[in-house]
């Protein structure tokens, strides 16, 4: 069975560095790969999304992710982050078919 | 606005007895899910539907029951609660693109937390 692997369960960075936060995944063949934000309280919200092509993909809210086949890594990143941007940020999988495999989550702290 | 709604929001109910949590998307959406959220685990699947009348269990269906008449609709219920259903509930739903290929985004709704005691 696929899984999804979010080494870091808290990450707390400074308004204005950057961030990186990562993901690996485990499947065979190519998974589509997702990035989803959660705030305090509120649903999860779609950042980014691979499915194929371009391995450098964009998203939301000035966030990045590439996809890196060699190292079954998916890891999203920000060059520059806003005290909003404190959240719990999930990685997901999805093999051929529906469902959705999800890490376990990052913790977001940002510290001004 | 295309959503997903649920309801209610919140829930504090007791051991056995019976609850329903609604779920209903305005997108025309096939494909419908359930997922629990509990804290170190991510979320994990409780069941989903194809589309109409087509059901299927997840990787955690114990204690759930779920129905799908309405391509809109697809309500989670617990039968008897237990307290170890205690947690955050979130349901999903997203087109599909063929009989036999993935299912495109999946828009969550804003979540119910439930509490069993």
């Amino acid at each position: 069975a696929q899984s999804v692997t979010q080494p870091d369960i808290h990450i707390t960075v400074s308004e204005g560095a950057s961030l990186e936060l990562r993901c690996n995944y485990s499947y065979g063949a190519t998974p589509y790969l997702f990035w989803y934000v959660q705030s305090p309280g509120q649903g999860l919200q779609l950042l980014l999304k691979y499915f194929s092509g371009d391995t450098l993909v964009q998203g939301i809210k000035g966030f990045e992710a590439e996809f890196k086949r060699s190292q079954s890594s998916f890891n999203l990143r920000k060059p520059s982050v806003h005290w909003s941007d404190a959240a719990e940020y999930f990685c997901a999988s999805m093999e051929y078919g529906n469902k959705l495999v999800f890490g376990a989550g990052t913790i977001l702290r940002v510290k001004s | 606005e295309a959503q997903v709604t649920q309801n209610p929001r919140y829930l504090i109910t007791v051991t056995g007895k019976k609850l329903t949590v609604t779920c209903s998307q305005n997108m025309n959406h096939e494909y419908m899910s359930w997922y629990r959220q509990d804290p170190g685990l991510g979320l994990r699947q409780i069941y989903y539907s194809m589309n109409v009348e087509v059901t299927d269990k997840g990787d955690v269906p114990e204690g759930y029951k779920v129905s799908r008449k309405e391509k809109r609709n697809f309500p989670l219920i617990l039968e008897s609660p237990s307290p170890n259903q205690t947690s955050l509930y979130f349901c999903a739903s997203s087109s599909r693109q063929g009989e036999f290929s993935h299912t495109d985004t999946q828009y969550f709704g804003p979540g119910t937390r439930l509490t069993v005691l």
